[in-house]
């Protein structure tokens, strides 16, 4: 099993949904769990952070981590065309030293 | 303005010369690491530093080299580049290894 995983996509959805984006992670990934957007040819920009189990939520956005089952989670409420961009999952391992990412899923938000 | 700094931008070089990418962050984090994104792969760890004088392999450290002597810059050295080091290169800091990272701009290099 790879160390975190999501599925690559496209995730498709309309303008004004929720699009819920997910990661399941290894058990040598550590607690601290990041999710990142990326727009095509630019360079990561952090969305949210979540360390402990539960919801976390920022505007939009919504966190959501479960140690027991071993996912984090994204979810977008009322989705804009500008949304559209891949997002990367990230967690620390090796005892926090290194960070693992996801390959990254493309949200595609339709007009 | 809080940012990460790479250098330069774009290279396409040949097989065998040597290079260095610059990296430079001015918030005084103690973290620091290199990443290389390929299609398919995603974002992969090459080298990352806990602090000054502070390095450790990360998950693609082959054909690599970094050096932290200052707590702000952290550059990636490639000895004798070879076509598949050709890739999309982000250097990226954190104030500690478990928080979130500021990304730099990005470095495509291209090696022929």
């Amino acid at each position: 099993q790879k160390e975190v995983e999501q599925n690559s996509g496209p995730l498709s959805v309309p303008e004004g949904a929720i699009a819920s984006l997910n990661c399941t992670y290894s058990d040598r990934v550590s607690q601290s769990f990041f999710w990142y957007r990326q727009y095509s040819g630019k360079s990561p920009e952090l969305i949210m952070s979540i360390y402990s189990n539960g919801d976390k939520e920022d505007g939009r956005f919504t966190a959501q981590l479960n140690k027991a089952s071993q996912y984090v989670s994204l979810l977008i409420r009322d989705s804009q065309p500008s949304d559209s961009a891949t997002y990367l999952c990230a967690g620390n391992s090796g005892g926090y030293q290194k960070v693992t990412f996801g390959t990254g899923t493309k949200l595609q938000v339709i007009p | 303005e809080a940012q990460v700094t790479q250098n330069p931008r774009y290279l396409i070089t040949v097989t065998g010369k040597k290079l260095t990418v610059t990296c430079s962050q001015n918030m005084n984090h103690e973290y620091m690491s290199w990443y290389r994104q390929d299609p398919g792969l995603g974002l992969r760890q090459i080298y990352y530093s806990m602090n000054v004088e502070v390095t450790d392999k990360g998950d693609v450290p082959e054909g690599y080299k970094v050096s932290r002597k200052e707590k702000r810059n952290f550059p990636l050295i490639l000895e004798s580049p070879s076509p598949n080091q050709t890739s999309l290169y982000f250097c990226a800091s954190s104030l500690v290894e478990y928080n979130e990272q500021f990304f730099g701009p990005g470095t495509r290099l291209t090696v022929l």
